[in-house]
């Protein structure tokens, strides 16, 4: 069965800062992985996604995600952060049906709180 | 904004209640999809619906249901409301091509606090 596993329930950083958001996922087949950010009071939004192809994935706001198969990981960075980044960000896959159909399967999700 | 819009935003309701939810897809976008947060369950897959028929099923109650109708908009119907179904329900939406992947777009979700 697939799974999603954020390791970090809550991440302080001040801003300006790097952060690294970890996400490690299981699967016996392959996988599509996705970033949602969910600000305050609004619903999701996609920030990246790996489908295939290059293992680095730049997504929005400057944020940036690396799918490694050895590891089943695919962590969320961005090298400076805003103070309006701080959100709540989740990890999911993409869980394949017959037909075509898919679901998300998300992980806990990630608080990312900057400081100034 | 995701085009995909859910009412009402906030809804108030009482233990054994029933309430419904709403959502209108993007334009194009047949496949529905409903999802619930909660503080203890996190996010979670409900069901999707594509044009009109149920596709896939996840942890939805027996005391929950949900349907599309003929304009594509869906309706997720909440009975015996408990303290515990106080949550936040998202919908999503996907585009009609049913390839290995449809990226699905979020709604602003519908606040429900059951007392």
């Amino acid at each position: 069965a697939q799974s999603v596993t954020q390791l970090d329930s809550q991440v302080p950083v001040f801003e300006e800062a790097p952060v690294e958001l970890r996400c490690n996922y299981s699967s016996s087949v392959s996988v599509y992985l996705f970033w949602y950010v969910q600000y305050p009071n609004q619903g999701l939004q996609l920030l990246l996604k790996y489908l295939s192809g290059s293992t680095l994935v730049k997504g929005i706001n400057g944020f940036e995600a690396e799918f490694n198969k050895s590891q089943t990981s695919f962590h969320l960075r961005k090298p400076s952060v805003h103070i309006s980044d701080t959100a709540e960000y989740f990890c999911a896959v993409s869980l394949m049906f017959s037909g075509g159909y898919n679901k998300l399967i998300f992980g806990a999700g990630t608080r990312l709180a900057v400081h100034p | 904004d995701s085009g995909v819009t859910q009412t009402p935003k906030h809804l108030i309701t009482a233990t054994g209640q029933r309430v419904t939810l709403r959502c209108s897809p993007r334009s194009g976008d047949l496949s529905v999809y409903w999802y619930q947060q909660s503080l203890d369950q996190g996010l979670q897959f409900l069901i999707q619906y594509y044009n009109g028929e149920e596709r896939a099923k996840g942890n939805i109650l027996e005391r929950f249901s949900a349907q599309q109708f003929p304009d594509l908009h869906s309706e997720l119907n909440l009975s015996s409301l408990e303290l515990g179904d106080s949550a936040l329900y998202f919908c999503a939406s996907s585009e009609p091509l049913l390839s290995s992947y449809n990226e699905q777009f979020f709604g602003p979700g519908t606040r429900l606090t059951v007392l």
